[in-house]
């Protein structure tokens, strides 16, 4: 079946700092991809779309300029959190579709990176 | 704006016993997917069913099945038989076949506990 690759599963780094999570769509080609973000015990938010060879869109509320998205093949998506900070702690999950069109099909997720800020 | 509500955010169930996840979303368009993934503690989300809004049959799959109500914009998942590994968060979810981005729209998630 279709797998999600994402690294790192967990990550800690210090106030300020930088730090990128990759999604990988391993036996599949992933034109969009999806980043969400989880709260502990809550649902899954979703912040943007990952487009291939084009910007992401991000939903409202999200800073663009600090949740940087870049899609640059059909199975790599990128996140960065740039200065991150202790309210950027949380769970991210990526996910991907392998087909597009009426005959929808489900999302594949990724295993989520675990992001600690201190 | 779509929505998707699931009003029980913790339910149990003995083991082998049958439990029911309540799901309800808010919709203006007629054509849709909707689907339950479950999340167990180890945070990966699966896909357990979905359902083509098109379709009046209810999906099933082995001990899940669900009883979709389109009118009344419902979609409750059954698992039957439950087993330990049941034990997770449900969400429900909607995406819209409208949208280009075809972007999802997740519910709030039930906790299901299952009793040995």
């Amino acid at each position: 079946g279709a797998v999600v690759s994402q690294h790192p599963s967990r990550v800690i780094c210090k106030s300020g700092t930088s730090v990128k999570i990759e999604c990988r769509s391993l036996d599949f080609q992933a034109t969009t991809m999806f980043w969400y973000r989880q709260f502990p015990k809550k649902s899954l938010m979703l912040m943007a779309t990952s487009n291939e060879g084009s910007k992401a869109t991000y939903e409202q509320g999200v800073e663009k300029d600090k949740f940087l998205i870049n899609h640059a093949s059909l199975t790599l998506s990128t996140l960065t959190v740039t200065s991150a900070h202790p309210e950027d702690s949380s769970f991210y999950i990526c996910s991907a579709r392998t087909g597009t069109g009426r005959f929808h099909s489900p999302l594949h997720f990724g295993n989520g990176t675990r992001l600690t800020v201190t | 704006a779509q929505t998707v509500t699931q009003s029980q955010p913790e339910m149990s169930v003995q083991e082998a016993e049958t439990v029911t996840l309540s799901c309800t979303y808010d919709t203006s368009e007629s054509d849709y997917y909707l689907f339950w993934y479950k999340q167990p503690p180890s945070r990966q989300m699966i896909l357990v069913i979905r359902q083509e809004a098109y379709k009046q049959q209810n999906a099933t799959e082995n001990r899940f099945s669900v009883n979709f109500q389109k009118a009344a914009k419902s979609f409750s998942l059954k698992i039957s038989d439950s087993q330990l590994g049941d034990a997770a968060m449900y969400f429900c979810a909607y995406v819209s076949m409208k949208t280009s981005y075809d972007k999802v729209i997740f519910g709030p998630g039930t906790s299901l506990s299952v009793i040995p």
